[in-house]
């Protein structure tokens, strides 16, 4: 049903390893979003690529990596993460950031935990 | 600055009752929103959203949602609730930086 696609959709990772986040989205669209969604908490922009530029960075913790190799893909590279970066992570697109009357599509998420 | 208030964290009704979810706004300039489902351990499916024009849009699943300006409300609505409704809502409100600021969501749960 949905254009954008997620992988892991679950993830267990200690707090000295290494991941990755992987998001496609087959809407040919050219913006890309990553957002932490956590308990009781409004859904947070972390960053924002549009025409693979990173044009936000919503003051994320430098242990959250993004990368967007073309419009279709984006990474969320994972290190040295914090228990209390345990959350659902969300990718979204969107036809292009900047018009002002974009839609933004998500992905199902990965439920990340970090022991 | 700009904000969205979801005032009911959670709702219960009956299903083939009828439903209002509440989402209030601040933004100064013209508001373009959503509204949002997610169901459980899902990501956000997009319900309707309203740029300009007639107030009342239409969505999908049978919602609508009403934009009024006085109010700065944009209230989700559905004449008869189904079982597969039962799901999270969250309204947002697009910014000039084409930014979506969400609502804290409001939790739906419909008994038989």
């Amino acid at each position: 049903e949905t254009g954008v696609t997620q992988t892991p959709r679950h993830l267990v990772m200690g707090m000295t390893n290494k991941k990755s986040l992987k998001c496609e989205q087959h809407l040919g669209h050219n913006a890309m979003y990553w957002y932490k969604q956590s308990a009781k908490k409004p859904l947070e922009l972390m960053f924002v690529y549009n025409f693979k530029e990173q044009t936000e960075n919503n003051s994320v913790p430098s242990r959250f990596s993004p990368e967007c190799p073309n419009s279709s893909h984006l990474f969320l590279h994972l290190h040295t993460l914090q228990p209390e970066d345990s959350a659902l992570y969300l990718c979204a697109s969107s036809q292009a950031s900047g018009v002002s009357t974009d839609t933004q599509y998500f992905g199902p998420g990965t439920r990340l935990t970090v022991l | 600055a700009q904000s969205v208030t979801q005032p009911d964290i959670h709702i219960t009704v009956s299903e083939g009752a009828s439903l209002e979810l509440r989402c209030n706004y601040s933004y100064g300039a013209t508001p373009y929103l959503f509204w949002y489902v997610q169901s459980p351990g899902q990501g956000l499916q997009l319900l309707l959203k309203y740029f300009s024009g007639d107030t009342l849009v239409q969505g999908i699943k049978g919602f609508e949602a009403e934009f009024k300006r006085s109010q700065s409300s944009f209230n989700l609505r559905k004449p008869s609730v189904h079982w597969s409704d039962a799901a999270e809502y969250f309204c947002a409100v697009l910014t000039g930086a084409n930014n979506l600021f969400f609502g804290t969501g409001t939790r739906l749960t419909v008994i038989p």
